[in-house]
Order: structure tokens, then sequence, then C-alpha cells
């Protein structure tokens, strides 16, 4: 069975740019978070949908980021415009449902200059 | 909210000892999970055990167990016969359920296994 799919892996871009994360969780999971990672510390999350309604974004900074998740499978998380202060790894993980474990996929380390 | 703390921050053991990870976590719900989940030196973080909090029986699986008290809000977490693979950042984990359903991770407990 394949993991959770993240790309890119690496991304390296300027303040005030956007970039775009995309993530292809389990086949079958209804259950998608994203969470950020800081260098030293565990991962925080930023948004979780089921299926395609994101239940929870409160930890979402919508001033500069959003994310979407059509038709309930493939998700996309976005900032615009990128700050310094965005430099971290980009975690998608999924699940069953928010009972279950979570399968964390690769993560994209971002790192904004 | 959630709170967990992992108080040891580094430990260093050699190949085939024995080591305990401690996580205490805080919650005001009576019906909640736990989970441990391993970050290995690639940072992929990959999923170990799972707890109800209605249940307390503690388990082995191989080289792993874990040690859950509800009354003390601890899940200890052991590694037996340690391996230099086992070398990683491990996370304590709970979360509630339902709409609140969010893991809260800890800072981490980087374990080294010596050869």
């Amino acid at each position: 069975e394949a993991g959770v799919v993240q790309s890119p892996r690496y991304k390296i871009i300027e303040k005030k740019q956007p970039v775009a994360f995309w993530c292809n969780p389990i086949s079958g999971h209804n259950t998608l978070y994203w969470y950020r990672q800081n260098l030293g510390q565990g991962p925080e999350l930023l948004i979780r949908y089921e299926n395609e309604e994101a239940v929870d974004d409160s930890q979402l900074p919508k001033d500069r980021f959003s994310a979407e998740r059509l038709k309930g499978v493939d998700s996309t998380l976005k900032i615009q415009p990128a700050e310094l202060g965005d430099s971290a790894v980009y975690l998608c993980a999924s699940s069953q449902d928010e009972a279950y474990e979570q399968y964390f996929g690769p993560g994209t380390r971002l790192t904004v200059t | 909210a959630q709170k967990v703390t992992q108080a040891q921050t580094e430990i260093s053991v050699v190949e085939k000892e024995d080591v305990t990870l401690d996580c205490v976590y805080e919650t005001r719900d009576t019906t909640y999970y736990l989970f441990w989940y391993k970050q290995p030196p690639s940072g992929e973080l990959v999923f170990l055990i799972r707890r109800n909090s209605f249940d307390e029986q503690n388990e082995i699986s191989g080289r792993y167990s874990w040690n859950f008290q509800k009354s003390t809000s601890s899940f200890n977490f052991t590694i037996t016969a340690s391996q230099v693979v086992d070398s990683a950042v491990y996370f304590c984990a709970p979360t509630l359920t339902g709409a609140n359903s969010k893991l809260t991770f800890g800072k981490g407990i980087t374990l080294s296994v010596r050869p």
C-alpha cells in the first residue's frame, strides 16, 4: 500500500513569494492533516479535513495561508506571501478517521530567504 | 487544551541496553487516545503505538512495551535491547476524540544508541 505522498520535498524561495505544497493521502483515508514542524519542536496542527470539509483550521494563519481539499482526496497548502518565519517542515498526514493513528508523509522542507 | 511534557530531552545508551522514555500529559477530558511516534534522521514520522484512555492494560509488542497509568497521566514507552536503528526523536502525543481531535506533540526525546 502506498504511503502519504508529498511534493516537493524541498523548496527554497525568497520572502514575499508564493509557495504551494501538495499532498496525496493513503487511499481510503477520509481525514487529512497539515502540520508545521519547526526545528527542534514537535509538529503543530495547521488544519484538519474530514473529506473535503475543513473541520479545524483554528491554527492556520489565514492572512497568508490557505488550503483546499478538492473532491476529498488530494490537498494543497499555500502560503502567499511567504515570510522568513515560515521556514519549517510542512507535514501532511492522513487517517481513517480521527480515532485512528495518523500516517505521515516525508514532508516538505521550506526555506525562505 | 492538552499539554505534553517529555522531561528527558536527550538520552544516550549503548546497544542492547533497555531504555524508557517518559511522557506526562494534561487533559481535562475523560476519553482520549495516546500515541507514540518516532522520527528517524530521514525525517518521516513513524507511528509506533496507540492507546485508549479507557484501557489501561499494558502490553508488549516485540521490543516495545508501554506503561499507561491514567491516575498519574503518564504514558511511558520502553525499548528492550536497543539497537542502533532505534536512534531517533520520539514523540508522545495525546489526542481528544470527535470534533476536537488533534494530536498534541511534545518536544520529543532524542535517543542515541551507540554500537
